[in-house]
């Protein structure tokens, strides 16, 4: 089945302590992308990928960082979080950047206390 | 499930009926434009997209409208279904800026049987 997969789905951590969320797509995408979610203010970019080792900032990318080693994997670093990223998080990924419908994963809610 | 938004403009329509749900986009310069579906505790669900040089664009059961002079995108979905419940996002993107989505924040779909 052709998927974007996030880990993990849940997350409480506290203030400063480093954490991953990983993102895997199954379908050969080249570009991935991050997104968080929060109410009243939607959907907001925050890394993108355009393909192995092709990465650049969205709009809200401090505090965050992502790496693009292989194709299908476009983990998201959070190196010392803050209660302001508690937000809930998607991974998503399309067949290219341009007209191309993006395709999102489950999401993942991130709490920092 | 997760909240998307807590004040969201809501639709609320009786199963069976038509709904439209409306988007008005910001820039001018957009020539991708997608609509998504989110369910409560779901990544956003691709629905319909069309490009710039398009006005309509028919799937099935929906159809999105484009009204470039205006600025403004429309989703119509027929013969709407309690399944249809959730929250629409419209997303615009100019193409030449690495497939950059930027979402509306959303509107709440409430079928009522």
């Amino acid at each position: 089945e052709a998927q974007v997969t996030q880990n993990p789905r849940y997350l409480i951590t506290v203030t400063g302590k480093k954490l991953t969320v990983t993102c895997s797509q199954n379908m050969n995408h080249e570009y991935m992308s991050w997104y968080r979610q929060d109410p009243g203010l939607g959907l907001r970019q925050i890394y993108y990928s355009m393909n192995v080792e092709v990465t650049d900032k969205g709009d809200v990318p401090e505090g965050y960082k992502v790496s693009r080693k292989e194709k299908r994997n476009f983990p998201l670093i959070l190196e010392s979080p803050s209660p302001n990223q508690t937000s809930l998080y998607f991974c998503a990924s399309s067949f290219r950047a341009g007209a191309y419908e993006q395709y999102f994963g489950p999401g993942t809610r991130l709490t920092v206390t | 499930g997760e909240s998307v938004g807590l004040h969201l403009p809501t639709l609320s329509v009786q199963e069976g009926d038509n709904s439209i749900i409306n988007c008005a986009y910001s820039n001018s310069a957009s020539d991708y434009f997608i609509w998504y579906k989110q369910e409560s505790g779901k990544g956003p669900q691709f629905i319909i997209d069309i490009r710039s040089n398009m006005d309509k664009r028919q799937g099935q059961r929906v159809t999105v409208l484009l009204n470039k002079t205006v600025k403004h995108l429309s989703l119509q979905i027929a013969a709407t279904q309690p399944g249809d419940s959730a929250v629409y996002f419209c997303a615009e993107s100019y193409t030449g800026t690495a497939s950059k989505l930027t979402f509306g924040t959303g509107t709440r779909l409430q079928v009522t049987l």
